[in-house]
């Protein structure tokens, strides 16, 4: 069974450019999370999909971010302008089931690092 | 805020030894609990998920969960240096899924 597919893997941007990723999720799972680790932190909720609607975005900085997921399958996460402080790993998952039900467990790919300088 | 607190470590443990880490978390209504391992670079992998107050094992890795206490802890016995890497607790209820900020453990040869 694949897994979650990630792009790019590496990205370099300077401060106020603009940064997209994409997203595979697993086939068949309806959720899709978009997570943002930073360096020594754990992984923090930045937006979830159920299918193609949002379910959970209240910690997505909604002035510079951005995301999609349409036809209920792939997702982008955008950044503009970046800042500094978005350096981080963005890590996509996703999950069979709605998150909190029983049984559900949510895979991660690799993820994208992203370095603004 | 719902938090979920670890120790960040290093914990360093010699090989054979039993690694103990632990976790609490603030939400009383949280109802699922996560164990993942993160290697350095990598991305999160699920080690174990425990629902019900008591002990769950799986080889070498035992959950236990006290939620009267709000505690979660994960035991790997017999520890090799392949367990070394970042362990990261996950809760939630009907909310999204929160992380710890993990603890880094070091099993030495």
């Amino acid at each position: 069974e694949a897994g979650v597919a990630q792009s790019p893997r590496y990205k370099i941007i300077e401060k106020r450019q603009s940064v997209a990723f994409w997203c595979n999720p697993i086939s068949g799972h309806a959720t899709l999370y978009w997570y943002q680790q930073i360096l020594g932190q754990g992984p923090k909720l930045l937006i979830q999909f159920q299918n193609n609607g949002v379910v959970d975005d209240s910690q997505l900085p909604k002035d510079r971010f951005s995301a999609e997921r349409l036809k209920g399958v792939d997702s982008t996460l955008k950044i503009q302008p970046a800042k500094l402080e978005d350096s981080a790993v963005y890590l996509c998952a996703s999950s069979l089931f709605f998150q909190g039900s029983s049984g559900n467990t949510i895979y991660f790919g690799e993820g994208s690092w992203l370095t603004v300088v | 805020q719902k938090e979920v607190e670890q120790n960040s470590g290093p914990l360093s443990v010699p090989e054979g030894a039993i690694a103990s880490l632990n976790c609490t978390y603030s939400d009383r209504g949280s109802q699922s609990f996560f164990w993942y391992r993160q290697y350095s670079g990598k991305s999160p992998e699920l080690i174990m998920f425990i629902y019900s107050n008591g002990d769950k094992e799986d080889g070498r890795f035992t959950a236990q969960l006290n939620k009267a206490s709000q505690y979660v802890s994960l035991l790997i016995r017999d520890s090799q240096p392949s367990d070394s890497a970042t362990y990261l607790c996950a809760v939630s209820g009907n909310t999204p899924l929160v992380f710890g900020k993990g603890t880094r453990l070091s099993v030495i040869a």
